[in-house]
């Protein structure tokens, strides 16, 4: 089966843009999470969705927001951009609460200049 | 969710059995223990997940002592493909929020 699908690849923005990325999770995953990967921060948790509901929310700004669809597909977005938001953002999904694990995208790689 | 604390790095040669070991002294009686791999500028992921004693899958063993206050993450038989770093991650399986230590940078020489 397909696995987690995160768009675009690669992105480059500048200082006070904004930026919207894309997750796909597996087909029949309810659940999807996101996460910032820095050298200096290692793997940060952002924020789950479930059913179209946050559930949990990490330690992050509100610039910082996310959304999921009927489909389970979700996006996340990131206003106002800062050079210090230059990270590869993944994307997770597990069928209810990650009984088997999570599985993740191969994550958006967003740099800021 | 409990703390976990894993050695920064290992080294080890191809066909060597390898040993990680993780310490979670927090542990709650309902955590789960899963580990993960990530390669560089990819997702983590899912190699095994355990509550006590031993659980083996086709890539790895993980060894759960009585008390569950550490972990042993067991690749048998490395290969230079296993060079990656592995996350010990504790928590309830019906936790949505991972909270990812520094990992192990395990690195496989020929």
């Amino acid at each position: 089966k397909a696995g987690v699908t995160q768009t675009p690849r690669y992105l480059i923005k500048t200082r006070g843009q904004q930026v919207t990325l894309s997750c796909s999770p597996i087909s029949g995953h309810r659940s999807v999470s996101w996460y910032q990967q820095t050298p200096g921060q290692g793997l940060q948790f952002l924020f789950e969705y479930f059913s179209e509901t946050q559930r949990n929310k990490g330690n992050f700004p509100g610039r910082f927001s996310g959304r999921q669809f009927s489909n389970s597909r979700s996006e996340m977005n990131v206003s106002t951009l800062e050079l210090g938001d230059s990270a590869l953002y993944l994307c997770a999904s597990s069928s209810t609460g990650g009984e088997n694990g999570y599985t993740f995208g191969s994550g958006t790689r967003l740099t800021v200049v | 969710l409990a703390k976990t604390t894993q050695p920064i790095s290992m080294d080890s040669y191809e066909g060597q059995e390898v040993n990680i070991t993780c310490s979670h002294n927090n542990i709650a009686t309902n955590d789960y223990i899963t580990w993960y791999q990530q390669f560089p500028s990819q997702g983590p992921r899912f190699i095994i997940q355990g509550y006590k004693t031993k659980v083996t899958n086709e890539v790895a063993s993980l060894f759960i002592p009585a008390d569950r206050k550490s972990s042993t993450l067991s690749l048998p038989r490395v290969s230079l493909s296993d060079t990656a770093v592995y996350y010990c991650l504790v928590g309830r399986g019906a936790t949505n929020k991972l909270i990812f230590g520094t990992g192990t940078l395990l690195a496989v020489q020929p």
